[in-house]
């Protein structure tokens, strides 16, 4: 049980472009969604926390405008980035926490973006 | 906010020794404290957590403590074997369930046979 799914697994894009990442609780309804960063060889940093049917809480430091994330649905966050440069290219995982467990968050398999 | 610190940044071993990775955390209200390991390009995968209410836990070859008086937690792998090697980060949850993970910069670990 648990399973969290991403799509895409990977995407290129061209500088000045967007891209979505769907990230998806399969078998549990996931209240609460976060979004991690990850750059080579580095740790995960929490980008925003999105809650259902609310406007998301962005760490300092993170575009809100750049970075948008929607949760429409217990089961379903998306993250949006807009006017991607190479900087943006990175690891993106979500997570979600299970009402019932509520500590444990279960990652989703992550998507590798490169922007060219 | 919480601040995790991870110590050491890399740490090689050999097959069959012990392994031990410490963390520090600065929000005296953290209670739940996990550890993962991550594989190149995969997701982060829970091996062991524990909870303010408890000092130790063990699973396997695979143990964690927990001094809260100090903030600081430990995780400890003995009879290390070469598929141990892996990137291992610690975690903590600065409130209440359902908070976000604040990461440690997490420790290569290289276990040679």
């Amino acid at each position: 049980g648990a399973v969290v799914s991403q799509h895409p697994s990977w995407v290129i894009c061209k500088s000045g472009t967007s891209v979505k990442i769907e990230c998806r609780s399969l078998d549990f309804q996931a209240t609460t969604m976060f979004w991690y960063r990850q750059f080579p060889k580095q740790s995960l940093m929490l980008m925003a926390t999105s809650n259902e049917g609310s406007k998301a809480t962005y760490e300092q430091g993170v575009e809100k405008d750049k970075f948008l994330i929607n949760h429409a649905s217990l089961t379903l966050s998306t993250l949006t980035v807009t006017s991607a440069h190479p900087e943006d290219s990175s690891f993106y995982i979500c997570s979600a926490s299970d009402s019932q467990n509520a500590y444990e968050q279960y990652f989703g398999p992550g998507t590798r973006l490169t922007v060219t | 906010g919480e601040n995790v610190e991870q110590h050491p940044s890399t740490l090689s071993v050999q097959e069959g020794d012990s392994a031990v990775i410490k963390c520090t955390y600065s929000d005296s209200a953290s209670n739940y404290f996990p550890w993962y390991k991550q594989e190149l390009g995969k997701r982060p995968q829970l091996i062991i957590d524990i909870r303010s209410n408890v000092g130790e836990k063990k699973d396997q070859r695979i143990a964690v403590t927990l001094n809260k008086t100090a903030k600081h937690f430990s995780l400890h792998i003995t009879e290390t074997q070469p598929e141990d090697s892996a990137v291992y980060f610690c975690a903590a949850t600065p409130r209440e369930a359902g908070t976000a993970l604040i990461f440690g910069k997490g420790t290569t670990l290289s276990v040679s046979s």
